[in-house]
């Protein structure tokens, strides 16, 4: 099994532009999510997902849009990419709590994003 | 809300030496996980520990042993016989446990930066 899977690993844009970020994952889980690393700032959660079909926003959702149309794939939209979007990204998974109680979050390797 | 407190920004230590991580939590929710992770210098994040709010009892996991006191909203995470590879970013983190959704919505703290000198 591959994981998490983050595509890319590194992306510089200009300011304006938009991109998407993929993420996959082939186990199966139900749970999604996608947090930016900051400096002194810890993980911070953007939008997270449920299952197919279902998304809902976390702390810092602004300028952020996703979808989840398959269990597999979460990707997350930068429709204008702004100087405050230079971050990493990770996009983690798990199974549902009532699947498998003991189920923590999986990572990927995380995706560096600079906008200049 | 919820919130996670790490108060120690970075830590020094010189190997072999034992060090505790403080993490300190903040939630409304009676029942809950808490989390440890590790970033080392590579970037990935690294599951160490789950606990869930209604089972206290403290773990051992080779050099690795975590203290939770629910009396004082804290879950601890101490090294004995620190090494070099111990060397990272450690965050600790919270979730709620709901009949849907939780462990998605997992809040970290900012992280303590360990650095195991030879």
């Amino acid at each position: 099994n591959a994981g998490v899977t983050q595509t890319p690993k590194f992306q510089v844009l200009k300011t304006g532009q938009s991109m998407t970020l993929q993420c996959a994952q082939d186990m199966n889980h139900e749970y999604m999510s996608w947090y930016r690393q900051d400096p002194g700032m810890g993980l911070r959660l953007i939008h997270y997902s449920v299952g197919a079909g279902i998304t809902d926003q976390g702390e810092v959702p602004n300028g952020y849009n996703v979808s989840r149309s398959t269990t597999e794939d979460f990707p997350l939209r930068l429709l204008s990419a702004a100087p405050s979007q230079t971050s990493v990204y990770f996009c983690a998974s798990s199974y549902s709590w009532d699947r498998v109680y003991n189920s923590p979050l999986h990572f990927g390797n995380g995706t560096r994003l600079t906008v200049t | 809300a919820q919130k996670v407190t790490q108060a120690q920004t970075e830590i020094s230590v010189v190997e072999k030496e034992d060090v505790t991580l403080d993490c300190v939590y903040e939630t409304r929710d009676t029942t809950y996980y808490l989390f440890w992770y590790k970033q080392p210098p590579s970037g990935e994040l690294v599951f160490l520990i789950r606990r869930n709010s209604f089972d206290e009892q403290n773990e051992i996991s080779g050099r690795y042993s975590w203290n939770f006191q629910k009396s004082t909203s804290s879950f601890n995470f101490t090294i004995t016989a620190s090494q070099v590879v111990d060397s990272a970013v450690y965050f600790c983190a919270l979730s709620p446990i709901v009949a849907q959704g939780g462990s998605e919505k997992l809040v970290f703290g900012k992280g303590t930066k360990l650095t195991v000198n030879p």
